[in-house]
């Protein structure tokens, strides 16, 4: 078990470019979900993925965002012409089913 | 919809004191409830976890954690505290796909 990874750990971007992370979940794990946390707030819910399916998005998650597991296995969280309120820690979990979801160590964005 | 709680966003604790962060939540059913911690810039290891049964959850690194309906709470405790212990802990409480998260109680530890 090698845990949740994600990549890269650290993005600094131009307002205005488009960046993408990557989350490749525990392998046995058929449930993958996105986070994001602002400093000083907890993670706040953005979509999740069971299997290939997305099967739910958080209102937080506007147009400029999209995300996809293709295969079910590892997933992409893009965002197209960042903004400044988009710089935060972009957290990755994993699950089997609904049982307990185990974190990544997260992606942190810098929009300049 | 659930929400967390977290009354106490700072915590200074001495060294080989005990420790107590406390979690209030709102939640229609029999909650899942969780606690997690988080080091600078790191993501978020579980702690603990509540989802039936015994209502005192023992944790790794030495917490536990107390589920008790009729005051909504679920608070985190360790009777002695190592510097390790310095960082940021959330509570959450789960449904079906999707945790909420409180702001996160800061802990620091003094020698």
């Amino acid at each position: 078990d090698t845990g949740v990874s994600q990549d890269p750990r650290h993005k600094i971007t131009k307002r205005g470019q488009n960046v993408t992370f990557r989350c490749d979940p525990i392998s046995e794990h058929n449930r993958l979900y996105w986070y994001r946390q602002t400093l000083g707030q907890g993670p706040e819910f953005l979509t999740y993925f069971q299997n290939e399916a997305q099967l739910e998005k958080s209102r937080l998650l506007s147009d400029r965002f999209s995300a996809e597991r293709p295969k079910g296995s590892f997933s992409t969280l893009e965002i197209q012409r960042t903004e400044q309120g988009d710089s935060a820690m972009y957290l990755c979990a994993s699950s089997s089913g609904t049982d307990t979801q185990y974190f990544g160590p997260g992606t942190r964005l810098t929009v300049l | 919809a659930q929400s967390v709680t977290q009354p106490d966003i700072h915590i200074t604790v001495s060294e080989g004191a005990s420790l107590e962060l406390r979690c209030n939540y709102s939640y229609g059913a029999t909650p899942y409830l969780f606690w997690y911690v988080q080091s600078p810039g790191q993501g978020l290891q579980l702690l603990l976890k509540y989802f039936s049964g015994d209502t005192l959850v023992q944790g790794i690194k030495g917490f536990e954690a107390e589920f008790k309906r009729s005051q909504s709470s679920f608070n985190l405790r360790k009777p002695s505290v190592h510097w390790s212990d310095a960082a940021e802990y959330f509570c959450a409480v789960g449904e079906d796909y999707k945790l909420s998260f409180g702001a996160g109680t800061t802990v620091t530890v003094r020698a």
